[in-house]
């Protein structure tokens, strides 16, 4: 089973202000299947990013994925007031599992 | 509209058993990979099974042996049955889909899960 490692495990930052949330494999993702997904309270996930680095349908540009093999990156590059959430990652080319998730919380 | 709809949950005594349904519309569930995701009170994301076009199954290691997906093409529904329910099996469940993209001879390509359900809530506890 792969085992994915979210970090930081809190993010506190201000509005308008670039977020690097990252996540790490225990081993390589196959073809890129790695999803980051978005979540606010009381409310289900929201897809952001497929393959690593694809947006999804309507999501907006200030939001971008990178990374291959065990090593992978959701950059947020200028926070609005309704990103602030929590984000995880999720692998689904050998089996899915999902990482623990990060916070981003206003500072 | 696309859209998901869960349904099936409750309150269950420890070794009960209960089954979930996730009706789907707007898409077909059995061109798609279908997928149960659950969420313990105050906690993360967990995978639980998926189900994919061709019907392959797979589960996480928490459920293996107690929980089975299914689906009915003609309902356009997906099921979770849950047997021998345990205190750590209460959570949220959510169904979620992402599509399957086909380049032939077999080979697939994968896109993330697009379309979740609200969830419905499962409570294991005497």
């Amino acid at each position: 089973e792969i085992v994915l490692t979210q970090s930081p495990g809190t993010l506190s930052l201000s509005p308008g202000e670039r977020a690097t949330l990252s996540c790490r494999a225990s081993q390589s993702v196959s073809s890129s299947y790695l999803a980051w997904y978005q979540q606010k309270p009381g409310q289900a996930p929201r897809l952001l990013i497929y393959g690593a680095s694809s947006r999804a349908t309507g999501i907006p540009d200030r939001f971008s994925g990178s990374g291959s093999g065990t090593d992978f990156t959701l950059t947020i590059s200028r926070l609005e007031p309704e990103d602030f959430a929590v984000y995880y990652c999720q692998q689904y080319g050998s089996s899915h599992t999902f990482g623990g998730g990060t916070k981003v919380e206003i500072k | 509209e696309v859209q998901l709809v869960e349904s099936g949950g409750g309150l269950v005594q420890p070794g009960g058993s209960l089954r979930l349904s996730c009706a789907a519309s707007g898409f077909t569930v059995s061109s798609n990979y279908m997928s149960w995701v659950r969420q313990a009170p105050g906690k993360g994301l967990e995978w639980v099974s998926v189900i994919y076009s061709g019907g392959s199954t797979y589960y996480a290691d928490s459920v293996k042996g107690r929980f089975t997906i299914s689906r009915h093409n003609s309902k356009n529904t997906l099921y979770l049955q849950m047997n021998s329910l345990r205190a750590e099996d209460t959570a949220v469940y959510y169904c979620a889909s992402g599509r399957e993209y086909s380049y032939g001879r077999g080979a697939y390509y994968y896109y993330g899960m697009d379309v979740w359900g609200q969830g419905t809530t499962v409570t294991v506890s005497s």
